[in-house]
């Protein structure tokens, strides 16, 4: 099957500027999840999603951060005004719905460069 | 809250020789764990998980870990190491706070095998 697709898979701008990122999830799989990664940090859950709902955005900051999964399948971060903290590399992720015990799918990630 | 441990930042082996990165737990009721490795400029792949059962799970590319129920412990092991093998390791924890179903991951062990 196919994997789970991000892009771009790299991005370098300004701060203050905007940026928005693209996921498309394993094919069925209801649940996606946007994870950023700071270098030499293990990644940090931003949202999930159930089918088109967010059921966690708890440590989205949502002043700058937003996300949408319209439709149920793929789903785009943005971030605006961006910040330097916020150079990391932002990870989506889908599972199946009935996945208690795991199976969690990565994308490569999308390496975000502000400065 | 659900957490992991990784209590070392890098790892040196020689190839050949048998290898373990370490990771501790802290959980209420019962932990589901995984590890995942990400080489460099990659997505994160899934190595094996613990759910119940045996103590000792074996998964992807030689690898395996041991459950360790008394000290709260879930290290990674393989017999034999190649160099190939070089990347960063995280070990995480299903973590169901805020209402989702969410992987939350350690800091990461950079492994590096050497001739």
């Amino acid at each position: 099957e196919a994997g789970v697709a991000q892009s771009p898979r790299y991005k370098i701008i300004e701060k203050r500027q905007s940026v928005a990122f693209w996921c498309n999830p394993i094919s069925g799989h209801a649940t996606l999840y946007w994870y950023q990664q700071i270098l030499g940090q293990g990644p940090k859950l931003l949202i999930q999603f159930q089918n088109n709902g967010v059921v966690d955005d708890s440590q989205l900051p949502k002043d700058r951060f937003s996300a949408e999964r319209l439709k149920g399948v793929d789903s785009t971060l943005k971030i605006q005004p961006a910040k330097l903290e916020d150079s990391a590399v932002y990870l989506c992720a889908s599972s199946p719905p009935d996945t208690p015990s795991g199976g969690y799918t990565f994308g490569s990630g999308t390496r975000l460069t502000v400065v | 809250a659900q957490s992991v441990a990784q209590p070392e930042d890098q790892v040196n082996v020689a190839e050949g020789n048998p290898l373990t990165v370490k990771c501790t737990y802290s959980v209420s009721g019962n932990p589901y764990l995984f590890w995942y490795v990400q080489y460099p400029n990659r997505g994160l792949q899934f190595l094996l998980k613990y759910i119940t059962g045996d103590n000792l799970v074996k998964g992807s590319y030689g690898f395996e870990a041991e459950f360790n129920k008394s000290q709260t412990s879930f290290h990674l092991k393989k017999p034999s190491a190649l160099v190939s093998d070089s990347a960063l390791y995280f070990c995480a924890v299903r973590d169901l706070t805020g209402g989702g179903n969410k992987l939350t991951f350690g800091t990461g062990t950079q492994l590096k095998v050497e001739l």
